[in-house]
């Protein structure tokens, strides 16, 4: 089952403006982490926040997290048209191994 | 592009029949673990293993099965394919580092049932 609900589904922006991905999940977890995917590909890590943690940056993205609400934002500033994917948010947490537990993702389109 | 590689990348098979998909893992890491990501949807955790042990399940039925081998390279077998098989599978990677767990993806391997 999925843990984590993205929001929006879809989101469709000019080439420069900003785009924010939320993502909220139910259980507790160590941490959070977001992915991206082109065309049907193999995931690309992005980001890992964990769960002491509220911010965090990385080049153009920004990921916030609050544990209390049980959600995070992942901030793509300045975007490209390189940045068309689907993204993904996925939890670690509950279980003493690895699993990553996905929300259904963002499709991203950024028109040049 | 991460150093994890997946074989085959694309595969059609009949109902009924078995696959096996292989994947080769990122070098120094010990850990692989499959995902199932049917369009549309997030992928969706198959299992893990570790040192060649089995040491996490999805709710996947028992007819998913895997192997790791000494060099940790992972293979996943599926019996008795059905329609819903039909995804794209994808293996990742990963030092087991406690709970951190930051995994690193392959290219998956579309798999089509007909």
């Amino acid at each position: 089952s999925q843990q984590g609900e993205e929001d929006p589904q879809a989101l469709s922006i000019q080439e420069g403006e900003n785009a924010t991905m939320n993502c909220s999940y139910k259980t507790s977890i160590n941490n959070l982490q977001w992915y991206r995917q082109n065309s049907g590909r193999g995931l690309v890590h992005l980001i890992l926040i964990r769960s002491n943690e509220r911010e965090k940056h990385s080049g153009r993205l920004r990921v916030t997290l609050d544990t209390s609400k049980k959600s995070s934002s992942l901030l793509i500033t300045a975007s490209r048209a390189a940045d068309t994917a689907s993204y993904f948010c996925a939890t670690l947490g509950g279980t003493s191994y690895g699993k990553l537990t996905f929300g259904q993702g963002t499709i991203l389109t950024v028109h040049p | 592009e991460t150093g994890v590689t997946q074989s085959p990348t694309h595969l059609i098979k009949t109902r009924g029949q078995q696959v096996t998909l292989r994947c080769s893992s990122q070098s120094g890491h010990n850990t692989v673990s499959w995902y199932q990501q049917a369009l549309g949807q997030g992928p969706q955790f198959i299992f893990q293993y570790y040192r060649e042990e089995e040491n996490g399940r999805g709710n996947f039925p028992p007819r998913f099965s895997g192997l790791q081998f000494p060099n940790y390279s992972s293979e996943l077998n599926v019996n008795a394919l059905e329609l819903d098989d039909s995804a794209l599978y994808l293996c990742a990677s990963s030092r087991a580092q406690g709970l951190v767990h930051e995994q690193y993806f392959g290219p998956g391997t579309r798999l089509t049932v007909t």
